[in-house]
């Protein structure tokens, strides 16, 4: 069963600060995969999308990497504000134009 | 990329009725769409892979009575809940593949209330 895990589900921070976010999945054979921003009853902003032949992605003060070979990826977030405050969710997609497979999310609160 | 909207955005209905939920892209012509479903606090699960012109795809689980999907043309996809009950409330988000590296763009979503 293809499985996608995020460590940890809920983080809370100073403003300012340096952040990684993690992401892990079972299945090692991934086609592409997608981080999103989730605000509260809102629907799924993407962020950054990894192919499978790239190691990383970057947007601003956002990175994403990954590493098929260990089944991880990792967003890192830079100088964080509070505007940053939301729940980040990645996803896999095994084989083209098929659908994904999400993570449970990390919920993120920077403080003032 | 991508622009997808949905509508209703807010839907509250008593139970027993059915409720319609539209997904439309903007201006991508989607052969597929897919359809999620967010219980609170959880992350998304997908219920189900509407194809053009084809029946739907859906998940173990999903039961295909009650959650009809339609796609009749590229850009509109429906997803009817058929005799909805309070277990149905969820937040219905639709979402289109495509484009660079196959981005999927996301719905904003629908939220369901049943009474």
């Amino acid at each position: 069963k293809q499985e996608v895990t995020q460590i940890p589900a809920a983080l809370s921070v100073p403003e300012g600060e340096n952040l990684v976010l993690n992401c892990s999945f079972t299945d090692s054979a991934i086609y592409n995969l997608q981080w999103f921003r989730q605000d509260p009853g809102k629907g799924l902003t993407s962020l950054l999308l990894i192919q499978s032949s790239q190691r990383e992605q970057t947007s601003g003060r956002l990175n994403a990497s990954l590493d098929k070979s260990s089944g991880r990826s990792t967003l890192y977030i830079a100088a964080s504000q509070p505007g940053d405050s939301a729940t980040y969710l990645c996803a896999v997609k095994y084989n083209a134009g098929n659908m994904l497979t999400f993570g449970g999310g990390t919920r993120l609160m920077v403080k003032p | 990329g991508a622009v997808v909207s949905q509508h209703p955005s807010w839907v509250i209905c008593k139970s027993g009725t059915s409720v319609k939920i539209e997904c439309r892209s903007l201006d991508f012509q989607a052969t597929t769409m897919f359809w999620y479903r967010q219980f609170p606090k959880q992350s998304l699960m997908l219920m189900a892979t509407s194809n053009e012109g084809s029946k739907a795809t859906y998940e173990q689980g999903v039961e295909k009575d009650k959650f009809l999907i339609n796609h009749a043309s590229l850009t509109l996809s429906t997803l009817t809940v058929t005799s909805a009950h309070p277990e149905d409330s969820s937040f219905y988000i639709c979402s289109v593949h495509g484009g660079v590296g196959e981005t999927q763009y996301f719905g904003p979503g629908t939220r369901l209330l049943v009474l």
